[in-house]
């Protein structure tokens, strides 16, 4: 067990829905970090968050939205859902920014119908 | 063409044998070359760590790292049933943290008893 609690673990939807997927970073940890996995892409950066500010952006789309509460939990918030966007997606917990190791959570399995 | 290549597999090999897994890559600039393990339905987790080139070993498991060939490999002694699952490959360069690691789409292991 990483220490990184993910929720949802599944979560299935219809186009054009909205969904909210949370992450609780290991104890004493700073970073987030959310990541989308697919078959064919791999694991993709969508974004992080430093004690509550954004740090990074990746290869997040305008429809995915992010935020990292005082309580250090984040919400990665997905909407105008299509079926392209049924991944796992995942986040990770680090102790500082500019560190190269994080460990990441069991995922959310999202399924868009 | 991909920053990071990885054969997808499947890797089918018997219990006791030694197997390779390779990663090829074509940024200059990478100096950190991990290895991660995520088993069906869970996480990534961090196996073997190598800054720049050389070879590292814990256990069973030797990673090596060929910057002249862009070519980085992870061995496995003995292999075990319990070695079955997707490995990832991961690279990135010096002081960019985290989230500027590029992952392979992962090689998937199959060890049969």
């Amino acid at each position: 067990d990483s220490g990184v609690t993910q929720t949802p673990k599944h979560l299935i939807t219809a186009t054009g829905q909205r969904v909210t997927l949370r992450c609780s970073p290991r104890s004493g940890d700073l970073s987030v970090y959310w990541y989308q996995q697919s078959l064919d892409q791999g694991l993709q950066f969508l974004i992080q968050y430093y004690n509550g500010e954004e740090r990074a952006k990746g290869n997040i789309l305008e429809r995915f939205s992010a935020q990292q509460f005082p309580d250090l939990h984040s919400e990665l918030n997905l909407s105008s859902l299509e079926l392209g966007d049924s991944a796992l997606y995942f986040c990770a917990s680090s102790v500082a920014t500019g560190v190269t190791e994080a460990f990441f959570g069991q995922g959310t399995r999202l399924t868009v119908v | 063409q991909k920053e990071v290549e990885q054969d997808p597999g499947p890797l089918s090999v018997p219990e006791g044998a030694i197997v390779s897994l390779n990663c090829t890559y074509s940024n200059s600039a990478f100096q950190y070359f991990m290895w991660y393990r995520q088993y069906s339905r869970k996480g990534p987790e961090l196996l073997m760590y190598t800054y720049s080139s050389g070879n590292k070993e814990d256990g069973r498991f030797t990673a090596q790292v060929d910057k002249s060939s862009k070519y980085i490999s992870l061995f496995i002694r003995d292999s075990q049933p319990s070695d079955s699952a997707t490995y990832l490959c991961a690279m990135s360069a010096s002081g960019t943290g985290f989230q500027k690691l590029v992952f392979g789409t992962g090689t998937r292991l199959l060890v049969s008893p």
